[in-house]
């Protein structure tokens, strides 16, 4: 089994829509998770942490569910600039574990 | 410079040459990273280091050979690699190993190997 496993997508939907995905994970032991954007052919670089309360950031936000391993992320409004791959990254000890990502696409 | 910058850019070598990547983080940071990243795989760890120190070759074959003579550089020596070894290697640096230590990302080498 996958440490992270993520839906791959595309979801295209268009501009103004809300779009929702989710990732699981494996290890009952991870501690901290996030979720991070790659555009393409650039590097990752970090949306936002999830906790387990729940966080906003913006038009973005996450869950977290330890119960049945998984974390969800909510985008509202969505813009064309949201177009990217989104990846699910969990920690377990010091190592993150990736899922292979969602890519959303946004179109006018 | 800032951020974490990685050389080269795109890279294309044959199977018996001898090349290196090389890393440098001007954040500050104690911790750096070796990743891989295949077209629609998850991004692989390769080698992490701590204070200089490897903590971490997650099974990586010979043919890749860390090196990171402070906390600011990491290379990757690269010899007689294979076709499958072309992806993307990415570079990326921590504050520390704590859990929940964001990693800041290079923006990678691109790597064919014919």
């Amino acid at each position: 089994r996958k440490e992270v496993e993520q839906d791959p997508g595309p979801f295209n939907v268009p501009e103004g829509a809300t779009v929702a995905f989710n990732c699981t994970y494996s290890n009952s032991a991870s501690q901290s998770f996030f979720w991070y954007r790659q555009d393409c052919r650039k590097e990752p670089k970090l949306l936002m942490s999830v906790y387990s309360s729940g966080n906003e950031d913006g038009r973005f936000t996450a869950q977290l569910n330890r119960a049945s391993q998984y974390i969800s992320l909510l985008i509202r409004d969505s813009k064309l600039s949201d177009s990217a791959t989104y990846l699910c990254v969990v920690n377990g000890d010091y190592k993150l574990s990736f899922g292979a990502g969602t890519t959303v696409t946004v179109r006018a | 410079e800032t951020g974490v910058t990685q050389t080269p850019r795109h890279l294309v070598m044959g199977m018996t040459n001898k090349k290196s990547l090389k890393c440098e983080q001007h954040l500050g940071h104690n911790a750096m990273y070796w990743y891989k990243q295949s077209a629609k795989k998850p991004l692989e760890l390769m080698f992490v280091y701590n204070f200089k120190e490897q903590t971490e070759n997650n099974s990586v074959p010979s043919r890749f050979s860390p090196e990171c003579p402070n906390s600011s550089h990491l290379f990757l020596h690269l010899h007689t690699l294979q076709p499958e070894d072309s992806a993307l290697y990415l570079c990326a640096s921590s504050q520390d190993l704590s859990s929940g230590s964001e990693q800041f990302f290079g923006p990678g080498t691109r790597l064919t190997v014919l």
